[in-house]
């Protein structure tokens, strides 16, 4: 059984580009979260996401970050207009179901963006 | 507050020595998870086990197991018999709140406690 799959894994934008990551959850699973972790420091939430829904961005700037799980395809977080400051290990993690907080995410090999 | 404390930003440990990493968390809902969570220098978040906050018993998972002490509102990883390859930073993260409020679905995760060990 794959696991979370994400791609890239590394990334590298010039300032004032746009970044595109993509997440494929585990088969089964149909909740999708995207966390952010700057270095040397742990996972900060951003979003959960559902098929065609987002269920919570409280963790996501307001500007230049947005998030989609559409009906067919993988979850995409984009960033546009990249700065320097966006650099991080961007990790989505899934889940089989948000009946209880006994459900464990899972977590992909995150993708490393750099912004130059 | 902290929702998830992690005092130990570094702890070494002999091999075949047993560890406990220490998490203490804050939260004023009744229901909870806490999770930790491994992550080698390679960088991937490998899930290590799962203590729910009416969970009877400690969890166990092979070397691993959840020392849970609710009053305390502690929940400490203990590895037994460390391996070389157990070397990486270990997170405590929580899940709280129902799930029809909409938002008890987040991980807060703490800053994480790198373990080396040594021959």
């Amino acid at each position: 059984n794959a696991g979370v799959m994400q791609n890239p894994r590394h990334l590298v934008r010039r300032r004032g580009q746009e970044a595109r990551l993509r997440c494929s959850p585990m088969k089964g699973h149909s909740h999708v979260y995207w966390y952010r972790q700057l270095p040397e420091e742990g996972l900060k939430f951003m979003v959960y996401l559902q098929k065609e829904n987002i269920i919570d961005e409280s963790g996501m700037p307001k500007e230049r970050f947005s998030a989609e799980f559409p009906k067919e395809g993988p979850s995409i977080l984009r960033i546009q207009q990249v700065v320097r400051g966006d650099s991080a290990a961007y990790f989505c993690a899934s889940s089989p179901a948000a009946a209880g907080w006994t459900d464990t995410q899972y977590f992909g090999p995150g993708t490393r963006l750099t912004v130059l | 507050a902290q929702k998830i404390t992690q005092t130990q930003p570094g702890m070494f440990v002999q091999e075949k020595e047993a560890v406990t990493l220490d998490c203490t968390y804050d939260t004023s809902d009744p229901s909870y998870g806490l999770f930790w969570y491994k992550q080698p220098s390679s960088g991937e978040m490998i899930f290590l086990i799962y203590q729910g906050s009416y969970d009877q018993q400690n969890a166990t998972e092979g070397r691993y197991s959840l020392n849970f002490q609710k009053a305390r509102k502690s929940a400490n990883l203990v590895i037994s018999a460390s391996q070389l390859g157990d070397s990486a930073m270990y997170f405590c993260a929580m899940r709280e709140g129902p799930v029809l409020t909409g938002g008890g679905n987040k991980l807060t995760f703490g800053t994480g406690t790198q373990l080396k060990v040594e021959l």
